[in-house]
C-alpha cells in the first residue's frame, strides 16, 4: 500500500517568501507529526495531530510556522517570511494511534536562498 | 532540543561483523524505539521497546532498556552492506511526541 507522500520534494526559495509543505498520511491513521532535520542531526519535533487537532504545538519554533489537518488526512506545514536558518528537511509522519510505530514519508528539502 | 545521545557518533565494520549502539536519555519513557534513516530518506521504524521490557529481539537485531540507567543499546548481528545508515534513537518521555537522538553512522564495507 501507499506509504506517506510529502510533496515538494525540493523546494528552493527567496527569503521572506511563503512556503506550503503538505503531507499525505498512510490511510487511516490518526495521528501526524512534523519534524525538522538538519544535517547530521536527528529529528526535531514541531506538531503533533490526534485527528483533526493540534494536540501539540510545543516544538514550532515561532509563529512564523502553522499547520492544518483541516479534514484529519492531509496536512499542510506553512512558513511566513522564511529565513535562511529555516532551511532544513522537513519531515511528516503518520501513526495509526500516538504512542505507536512512526512511518515517516521522505521529506521535502527546503532551501532558503 | 534533542534528548537522547547515541554513542558513537560513527561505526566503521566488515561485513560479518557485529555492530552495537548505544542511546541515553534524560527523563522517564513510556517506550523507546529504533529508528534507520538511508541517506537521503526517512526514517523507517525498526524495533519498539516499552519501559517495563529488558530485551527485545527482531530478526538480526537486538535491543536492550535499562530504565535505571536510562540507557539502550542496540545490536546488529551478522552486518551486511545493506545495514549502512544513521541509527536513532527515540524516546515518548511520557508524552505523545517522540525526541529523537543525534543518531549513529553506521557503515558496513563488503
Amino acid at each position: 500500500g501507499a506509504g506517506v507522500s510529502q510533496t515538494p520534494s525540493n523546494k528552493v526559495t527567496e527569503k521572506g517568501k511563503y512556503v506550503e509543505l503538505r503531507c499525505d498520511p498512510i490511510s487511516g491513521h490518526t495521528a501526524l507529526y512534523w519534524y525538522r532535520q538538519s544535517l547530521g542531526q536527528g529529528p526535531e519535533f514541531l506538531i503533533y495531530f490526534q485527528g483533526t487537532g493540534a494536540a501539540d504545538d510545543s516544538g514550532l519554533p515561532n509563529d512564523r510556522f502553522f499547520a492544518v489537518r483541516p479534514e484529519g488526512s492531509v496536512s499542510t506545514l506553512k512558513i511566513q517570511r522564511t529565513e535562511r536558518g529555516d532551511s532544513a528537511v522537513y519531515l511528516c509522519a503518520s501513526a495509526l494511534y500516538s504512542n505507536q510505530p512512526q512511518h515517516f514519508g521522505d521529506g521535502t528539502r527546503l532551501s532558503i536562498l | 532540543s534533542q534528548q537522547g545521545e547515541e554513542d558513537p557518533q560513527a561505526l566503521s565494520i566488515q561485513e560479518g561483523e557485529n555492530a552495537t549502539m548505544n542511546c541515553s536519555y534524560k527523563t522517564s519513557i513510556n517506550n523507546l524505539q529504533w529508528y534507520r534513516q538511508n541517506s537521503g530518506r526517512g526514517l523507517v521504524h525498526l524495533i519498539l521497546i516499552r519501559s517495563n521490557e529488558r530485551e527485545k529481539h527482531s530478526g538480526r537485531l537486538r535491543v536492550t532498556l535499562d530504565t535505571s540507567k536510562k540507557s539502550s543499546s542496540l545490536l546488529i548481528t551478522a552486518s551486511r552492506a545493506a545495514d549502512t545508515a544513521s541509527y536513532f534513537c527515540a524516546t515518548d518521555h511520557n508524552t505523545d511526541k517522540l525526541i529523537f537522538g543525534t543518531g549513529t553512522r553506521l557503515q558496513v564495507f563488503p
